[in-house]
């Protein structure tokens, strides 16, 4: 699996935009980028996903660099609720079946007030 | 519910004791993940289903580990011969097949293993 580099920690303060940066130089022309979170004690889930076009949802915006060797997930607003570990993941797609996700370890996310 | 169930929560038992941990996926999900996560890291691939069959099993660590999945629904991890390295949360996720727009696997809050 191709693999993504994330920092190990970021910061933020609450009610401000946060920009969450993943590298994935071996990116495949098949691999989906994939961003989950981990809220203490819970298990991953799923924030936003994008193959070349950014992507908005109700949780976060998803950019992807033009040569798609590296992604930035933004956070619009930090709420202390958004302070989690965050995984990019690339994931390649095959038609008609799944496909396992391979986490890193993630950024960890301070939110503070 | 409307989410992945595991149970047990959280389960201890001594080195070399057997362990089962079961997962209900979310109803009408035909792909089924087992993903286990040491304190401090991400969660690590361990096997995963599509339907009955495993269709990947590479990340089991060795043969003690075993995971069925008899009718397509509910799955069960069993540990034989547990050792203390075997201590961790064990995650169950599940998703649609080849479900490429959404690409969304759902987790449940997993079982918290602890071998004394």
């Amino acid at each position: 699996d191709a693999k993504t580099t994330q920092p190990n920690s970021m910061e933020s303060n609450e009610e401000e935009p946060v920009h969450l940066p993943c590298n994935h130089s071996t990116i495949s022309g098949t691999d989906y980028i994939h961003w989950y979170r981990q809220l203490p004690s819970q298990g991953p889930e799923y924030v936003i996903h994008g193959l070349t076009s950014n992507v908005n949802n109700r949780m976060a915006s998803l950019a992807i660099a033009e040569d798609r060797k590296s992604s930035t997930l933004i956070l619009h607003r930090a709420t202390l609720r958004d302070a989690a570990v965050y995984y990019c993941i690339l994931r390649a797609y095959r038609p008609g079946t799944a496909s396992k996700l391979t986490f890193g370890t993630g950024t960890r996310l301070q939110v503070t007030l | 519910g409307a989410g992945v169930s595991q149970t047990p929560s959280n389960k201890v038992t001594e080195k070399g004791k057997y362990v089962e941990l079961r997962c209900d996926p979310i109803s009408g999900h035909t792909a089924l993940y087992w993903y286990r996560q040491s304190l401090g890291q991400g969660p690590e691939f361990l096997i995963y289903f599509q339907g009955t069959g495993a269709a990947d099993d590479s990340g089991l660590p060795n043969d003690r580990f075993f995971a069925v999945r008899p009718e397509g629904s509910v799955s069960t991890l069993k540990i034989q011969r547990t050792e203390r390295g075997d201590s961790a949360v064990y995650l169950c996720a599940s998703s649609l097949l080849g479900q490429v727009n959404t690409g969304e696997l759902f987790f449940g809050e997993g079982s918290r293993l602890t071998v004394l």
